[in-house]
């Protein structure tokens, strides 16, 4: 399996742009995990989807951040209008059924606003 | 809520020798995971080892080993006979059982001298 896969690798927009990072989960895992990682607030969890359905969304920062997962292979996290405090490293990570099962990330997409 | 201090920004050692990164965590919960990831500079998160809180054994993955005090709510980790190629930011976190969030310290900088 090739893993996580996120694409892009990096992503520079200028402030106000429209952004969409894209993530396909591992094949057969049923749970998906957009994390953002920041100097200052390190780790943190936007938002996860079950089975597609969108479980928890506390973490997403504002109105301007959204996340779709049309089916069990992708996922979207748009960001509408980007600003500058919204420059991270955004990961996706996906995790198969199961209480003992554990979450495999991708490589992550650098965003940087200018 | 759960909360994951890793008290040592940056470690350093020398290559083959042996350094113990710190962690400790704040739950009231009494069955939960703990990991240590591994974060190399090309930014993909790894899981290095994990432990079950309800085990009494400490988890041992090859060189890498930790010392789980549940009593204390201590986790560090151990790399005997450090490689070069472990170099990396290590992040400890904190899953609770049956819940899909995982809550990740600040990370600590290891930097391995040949």
């Amino acid at each position: 399996d090739a893993g996580v896969i996120q694409s892009p690798r990096h992503e520079v927009t200028e402030m106000g742009q429209e952004v969409t990072l894209r993530c396909k989960p591992i094949s057969g895992h049923n749970s998906l995990f957009w994390y953002r990682q920041t100097m200052m607030r390190g780790l943190e969890l936007l938002i996860y989807f079950n089975n597609n359905v969108p479980i928890d969304d506390s973490g997403m920062p504002e109105d301007r951040f959204s996340a779709k997962m049309p089916n069990a292979s992708f996922s979207t996290l748009k960001i509408q209008p980007s600003e500058p405090r919204d420059s991270a490293v955004y990961f996706c990570a996906s995790r198969a059924t199961g209480w003992n099962t554990e979450a495999f990330f991708g490589q992550g997409t650098r965003l940087t606003v200018v | 809520a759960q909360t994951v201090t890793q008290s040592q920004p940056e470690m350093s050692v020398q290559e083959a020798e042996t350094v113990t990164l710190s962690c400790t965590y704040d739950t009231s919960e009494s069955d939960y995971y703990l990991f240590w990831y591994k974060q190399p500079p090309s930014r993909q998160m790894i899981l290095v080892i994990r432990q079950e809180a309800y085990k009494q054994q400490n988890a041992t993955e090859n060189r890498f080993s930790v010392n789980f005090q549940k009593a204390a709510k201590s986790f560090s980790l151990k790399i005997s006979d450090s490689q070069l190629g472990d170099a990396a930011m290590y992040f400890c976190a904190y899953r609770r059982q049956g819940a899909q969030k995982l809550v990740f310290g600040q990370g600590t900088r290891l930097t391995i001298n040949p």
